[in-house]
Parts: C-alpha cells; structure tokens; sequence
C-alpha cells in the first residue's frame, strides 16, 4: 500500500535550522512529483512548492523561496524539506503530498499525503 | 496570483441535512478544482477533483459542481462523521487552498 512517512516532531530555537523526511512506499517514487504544504495552528493549508522527483528539480512558491530548500534522496524514496534561519512564523505542520497528475484529463491532485511533521520555534 | 474564498467559514448543521459550501476564485479556474476533508489532527484527504468527480471510496453523499469562478461542494445527508475542515484548491495557474469551511453538528 502507499505510505509517505514523514520524521517526528521538532522543537528548534530561532536562527537555527531543521529538516524533516518524507519515506515514500508502495510505488515508483519518481513517478509523481511531491509537493510541501505548510498549516500553521489553527490556520489554513499554504502550498510551498514541490520537487520533480525525476529530475531533482525544485519548484518554490514565492513566499516560500530563500530560506527553504527541497531535495531528494532518490535512492531511498525520501523527499526532504529544510528550513534555515527559523523563524517564529515558521511554528506549522508541514505536510508532504503526492501529486498525481494526468494531463490528457486534466487532472491533477493531492491523492497522498504525510501524516505532518510539527515544527515548534521558541526561544 | 489566483485568490480562493471559500464561505462560510463556520457551518452548523443538523444530521441528516443538506449542505452546501461554497469556493469563489479570484479568477476563471476552468473547473480545475478540488476539495479536500481535513478532520482534527490528519492531514487532509481528497474528496473531490476536477470540480465534480468523486475520488475512488468517497460516500456518494458528497457532489461538487461548478463553473468559472464559481464552486460548490454539496453533502446531501450530513453525518456525525463528516465533521470536519473542508478545503477548496484550484489548479488553473500554480496551486491556492481556499481558507477553509469548518463544518460543525447542531
């Protein structure tokens, strides 16, 4: 079955840096892009961007691009999303998702999705 | 960028109800619209894509239509276990959430 596992929570001080995993299983990682969604407490889902986990390349949405890095780990099916320089506007779960697209339909969606990953920033 | 607005943010409804949520663009979207459930502490679920198809083991309560800038997902008999946040998110130009629905039993 598909699984995306993702690392446990963090507590970071600001200025410091983190970075959480996404394990992918039950299919061919390169196959479907992974996307990064950022939900702060109480608050709505914010698209980051994602990675082309053919390609290894990354796509950031604007408020997202700086001091966020995605990357792969390709041969263990591990997207990765680090944060530097944290802020205390960065405290959210971060949720990697599946992106499963079929353009003849024009279809596109998040059909998988990690269980979230909390991030605390506190001094 | 393409802007969601989803309303209300707040519904309180009766078992059993129909109910409808509503997701406004700030642009023509071409029907490229999903929506997704978000119960309290999991992450979100897909109920709905390309404005009105429903994904594989989705209840057949839950329906979505739509057109241009307009959308709704409706629950045509609301149960206890479909308490939870609902999300819009368009797909035209880069990807948006709406800000959500939460939905509440009376």
């Amino acid at each position: 079955q598909i699984q995306l596992v993702q690392s446990g929570p963090e507590l970071k001080k600001p200025g410091e840096s983190v970075k959480i995993s996404c394990k992918a299983s039950g299919y061919t990682f390169t196959d479907y892009a992974m996307h990064w969604v950022k939900q702060a407490p109480g608050k709505g889902l914010k698209w980051m961007g994602w990675i082309n986990t053919y390609t290894g390349k990354p796509t950031y949405a604007d408020d997202f691009k700086g001091r966020f890095v995605f990357s792969l780990e390709a041969s263990a099916s591990t997207a990765n999303l680090q944060i530097s320089n944290l802020k205390n506007e960065d405290t959210a779960t971060y949720f990697c998702a599946r992106y499963y697209y079929d353009g003849y339909y024009h279809v596109r969606y998040f059909d998988f999705w990690g269980p979230g990953t909390m991030v605390t920033v506190s001094s | 960028d393409i802007q969601m607005t989803q309303s209300p943010s707040l519904l309180s409804a009766s078992v059993g109800d129909r109910v409808t949520l509503s997701c406004k663009a700030s642009q023509n979207i071409y029907k490229y619209l999903n929506w997704y459930q978000q119960k309290l502490g999991e992450a979100p679920k897909l109920l709905i894509y390309y404005t009105n198809s429903l994904q594989t083991g989705i209840p057949s309560r839950f329906s979505g239509s739509g057109s241009g800038t307009d959308y709704t997902l409706t629950i045509s008999s609301l149960q206890p276990e479909d308490v939870a946040t609902y999300f819009c998110q368009q797909y035209n130009s880069w990807l948006t959430f709406g800000s959500g629905t939460k939905l509440e039993i009376k």
